[in-house]
């Protein structure tokens, strides 16, 4: 079936340091959609991608859709102890626009 | 702003019985979910749910399991008979209907499910 791999399954940061996550589909994606989890949260939307080789930024996170939309990616510049949770990649199929198919996550650790 | 609502906020139960989780989705929102998460893994689809009907359902999503609206703004997962591996967090989530396809899912705080 189809699958979403996320990349790497943990990352220990200082404080300062960027961080990015990866994000890859075994099929074209109609669209990736980004998810924060707090420790002891709930997943909390951030963002979501629909073009081509689209790039989106908020703040110091900058998300990317690969050309082909079969990949993504989170970077975040200069971590802070408020990025602490896991990312969650979500993507629709093409051709398959409702259920999302979720990556397992990146952890984020921030060293203060 | 808006959030989705569940109910408890921990459910202890033995092995075997019976369990009702509750949520209230966003009052304007016309697609429901049910995902669950074992603790620090991934989250995982059960269910969707629109127009009063399961529209997908994952295969974890077995005979053991039910979703119902009984009310204007209710959503609630029943199992039936539940099991030692069932013991999770159950997130209920709700999006928009317009531009599904492009809608996020917003989640409620979840119920964490303890089967002893």
């Amino acid at each position: 079936g189809q699958q979403v791999m996320q990349i790497p399954q943990y990352q220990h940061v200082q404080e300062g340091e960027d961080f990015t996550t990866y994000c890859n589909s075994s099929t074209t994606l109609s669209n990736i959609q980004w998810y924060k989890q707090r420790p002891g949260g709930h997943p909390v939307f951030l963002i979501q991608l629909v073009k081509s080789g689209e790039v989106k930024k908020q703040k110091r996170l900058t998300f990317q859709f690969g050309e082909a939309k079969k990949n993504s990616s989170l970077h975040i510049t200069a971590t802070q102890t408020t990025d602490v949770g896991t990312y969650f990649c979500a993507g629709r199929r093409a051709g398959n626009n409702r259920k999302l198919i979720w990556g397992l996550g990146t952890s984020l650790a921030v060293n203060p | 702003e808006p959030e989705v609502t569940q109910t408890p906020s921990h459910q202890v139960t033995q092995m075997g019985q019976e369990v009702i989780l509750r949520c209230v989705p966003i009052s304007n929102h016309l697609y429901f979910y049910w995902y669950r998460q074992i603790l620090g893994q991934k989250v995982e689809f059960l269910v969707s749910f629109y127009n009063n009907e399961i529209s997908e359902k994952s295969e974890i999503f077995d005979d053991q399991f039910s979703v119902e609206r009984p009310d204007g703004s209710n959503f609630t997962l029943k199992i039936r008979s539940t099991k030692l591996e069932d013991s999770a967090m159950y997130f209920c989530a709700s999006s928009e209907a317009g531009g599904v396809y492009n809608s996020p899912l917003h989640f409620g705080n979840g119920t964490r499910l303890t089967v002893t």
